[in-house]
């Protein structure tokens, strides 16, 4: 089954701990990217990569870290900087190293909780 | 800096009555504009784009440069059509999107 796979589906830590959500894709995708979607707040980006060993900031990186050190897998980390965790993170991926055509492909997300 | 507005987060109709579902935006140059749909315990995917002018699942789109709109329509809204709606923008380096707050439409029987 082809696609972009996120995990775990659900998360819960503790206040303090970094944390690592897993997304791979099987699509042959260049570029991939981290979402947060908040009720209210829509879709804001954390991070995009447009290549194997390249990534960029996107509007609220602080508090996360990730790495593209596979092409099929982009791996977000959650830090204890982030000073709100507690979200829903999606991941997606585009046929090019641009998003051809307005195209993003999502995985099914990932609910993070931080008790 | 661009930026994309959905001004309702909530919006309910009655089924069979018309739905439009609104988006602004901000940008410098030729903006490319696109509505997302997230329906119940499903993925988040593309339902259309402004440039191909074409209509999916009854709904259309029309870019209004001048009022910098691209709001989403539907003359008969169907039950099937409740879900979240995103309007989103390209970057102009063409390498991401950038989302609007979104819009939740519920259509009731």
């Amino acid at each position: 089954d082809g696609g972009i796979t996120q995990s775990p589906k659900y998360l819960f830590r503790k206040e303090g701990q970094n944390v690592t959500l897993s997304c791979e894709q099987n699509l042959n995708h260049d570029a991939m990217y981290w979402y947060r979607q908040d009720p209210g707040q829509g879709l804001r980006l954390i991070y995009y990569s447009q290549i194997v060993n390249d990534f960029q900031k996107g509007d609220i990186a602080e508090g996360y870290s990730v790495s593209r050190e596979k092409k099929e897998s982009f791996p977000l980390t959650v830090t204890s900087a982030q000073k709100n965790p507690t979200a829903f993170y999606l991941c997606a991926s585009s046929i090019g190293d641009r998003v051809v055509d307005g195209e993003l492909f999502f995985g099914e997300g990932s609910r993070l909780t931080v008790l | 800096a661009q930026r994309v507005t959905q001004p309702e987060k909530l919006l309910s109709v009655f089924k069979g009555a018309p739905v439009e579902l609104k988006c602004n935006y901000s940008y410098s140059g030729s903006p490319e504009l696109f509505w997302y749909v997230q329906y119940s315990r499903q993925r988040l995917q593309l339902l259309l784009r402004h440039i191909s002018r074409e209509s999916i699942k009854g709904f259309t789109a029309d870019l209004n440069k001048g009022e910098t709109s691209f709001h989403l329509k539907k003359p008969f809204a169907q039950e099937e059509d409740s879900a979240m709606y995103y309007c989103a923008l390209t970057h102009p380096s063409g390498s991401r999107l950038t989302f609007g707050e979104g819009t939740q439409l519920t259509v009731n029987p």
